[in-house]
């Protein structure tokens, strides 16, 4: 079965960090782009950050830009995020996706068609 | 960064309606880089259209999406019960990858 699975998640006071995981299954992890989305309580979907299948490329949403840093082991097949110095807006559900499939060093755009369960992450003293 | 907005926020309408959903780009979206996901209450979105118009895995063909360019649009032709959620379009042909703002389908 293709699963993503996030951890890490918790209650950190402002200024603090955390670092999530996301743990893959079920396909091959090391072909594939993934990024983190977040929700805020009651709120909308916000792209995060996204990696390229090697881990040699990443991106950053400005809000976040600085703060984050998105990193993978394709070996333990594992997508993290390290976050530090949260503020209280970093409050939301964190969400792990997959997208690009690369072959031959070739990857095409496409949709976010895994997502994981996501983990909670509140940011308050 | 492509703005997409969401109409109408909340659409009212009966098991068994026609239920349109329009997404508008800030600009163009390229090779049609567009996608609906549905969310429940506590759940995680699920992929329903991806490249604007072609079905997910699974997704029953009362799903359909159309458009190009800047104006897309999700239509469930009738709807079923578990069909009452929200439905956010996403456009992933460029960097940063970007929602609109979701549009809930309530029922009446």
């Amino acid at each position: 079965e293709v699963q993503l699975v996030e951890s890490g998640g918790g209650l950190v006071q402002p200024g603090g960090s955390l670092r999530l995981s996301c743990a893959a299954s079920g396909f091959t992890f090391s072909s594939y782009w993934m990024h983190w989305v977040r929700q805020a309580p009651g709120k909308g979907l916000v792209w995060v950050s996204r990696i390229n299948s090697d881990g040699s490329s990443t991106n950053y949403a400005d809000s976040v830009k600085g703060r984050f840093t998105i990193s993978r082991d394709n070996a333990k097949n594992t997508l993290y995020m390290q976050m530090n110095s949260l503020r209280a807006e970093d409050t939301a559900v964190y969400y792990c996706a997959r997208s690009s499939y690369c072959a031959n060093g070739v990857c095409s755009p496409s949709a976010f068609d895994i997502w994981g369960q996501g983990t909670m992450v509140t940011v308050s003293s | 960064e492509i703005v997409l907005t969401q109409s109408p926020g909340t659409l009212s309408l009966s098991p068994g309606e026609r239920a349109t959903l329009s997404c508008r780009a800030s600009q163009s979206v390229s090779s049609s880089y567009l996608a609906w996901y549905q969310q429940k209450p506590g759940q995680a979105p699920r992929l329903l259209i991806y490249g604007a118009s072609s079905r997910a895995t699974g997704i029953p063909d009362r799903f359909s999406g159309s458009g190009a360019g800047t104006d897309f649009s999700l239509t469930i032709s009738r709807l079923e019960p578990e069909d009452f959620a929200v439905y956010y379009c996403q456009q992933y042909g460029s960097s940063p990858w970007t929602f609109g703002q979701g549009t809930k389908v309530e029922i009446k």
